[in-house]
């Protein structure tokens, strides 16, 4: 089946260090989304690849950067986790001109910071 | 810009019971609506989604959700639910490339 897979589905790393969390597509869309998501709250829209094309929310600490090498692969890179980065962090995918950019999500990474 | 509200941050039903789970938006164009469930500790998938035509969605599990331009809503509603309708609900609009999520509605389903 067509699906986004996120790899790992748990990361624990240490405070201040670079940790890259990953996803990847067999959905062939492409825009893909980095999402931050806390505790019984809504999802964070970090940034977004259309294309290769890179957006970021202006509200996205430096911290977060992303990676997006092809089509299939995108990668979160934070380069220095705070114990406020502590969170699920969730990948999404749409098929830009299909109309409605219905976003696919993969299971999500639960990223704790010792 | 646009924005969801949902107005029940929690909502306990016995199970069989009807429920509806309530959503408005503002925006200044039109814009795609969806609702999105999340069971815990997993993404999020998508429920239902109002394009256009029918105003009233349904999705294969037993919700639906009726778009009311005037109102500017789209409520959730499901006439018997299950224990394992136990979750997060969120409600979002989608003007273009992003989508704006509410900020969720827990529903637990009560034995």
């Amino acid at each position: 089946d067509a699906m986004v897979i996120q790899n790992p589905r748990y990361q624990v790393t240490q405070f201040g260090k670079p940790v890259t969390l990953s996803c990847s597509q067999t959905l062939n869309h492409n825009v893909m989304y980095w999402y931050q998501q806390k505790s019984s709250q809504a999802p964070k829209l970090l940034f977004h690849y259309y294309d290769k094309d890179f957006n970021n929310e202006a509200d996205t600490p430096d911290n977060f950067q992303s990676r997006r090498p092809n089509t299939s692969f995108c990668f979160l890179d934070i380069r220095s986790p705070g114990l406020g980065d502590a969170a699920m962090y969730l990948c999404a995918t749409s098929r830009a001109g299909q109309g409605s950019y219905e976003q696919y999500f993969g299971p999500g990474t639960r990223l704790t910071v010792t | 810009a646009q924005s969801v509200t949902q107005l029940d941050s929690q909502v306990p039903v016995f199970e069989e019971a009807p429920v509806e789970l309530r959503c408005n938006y503002s925006s200044s164009v039109s814009v795609y609506l969806f609702w999105y469930v999340q069971y815990p500790n997993q993404g999020l998938q998508l429920l239902l989604k109002y394009l256009s035509g029918s105003t009233l969605v349904e999705s294969i599990n037993g919700f639906e959700a009726e778009f009311n331009k005037s109102q500017t809503s789209f409520h959730l509603r499901k006439p018997s639910v299950h224990i394992s309708d136990t979750a997060e609900y969120f409600c979002a609009v989608s003007p273009y490339d992003k989508v704006i999520f509410g900020p969720g509605t827990s529903l637990s389903v009560i034995p």
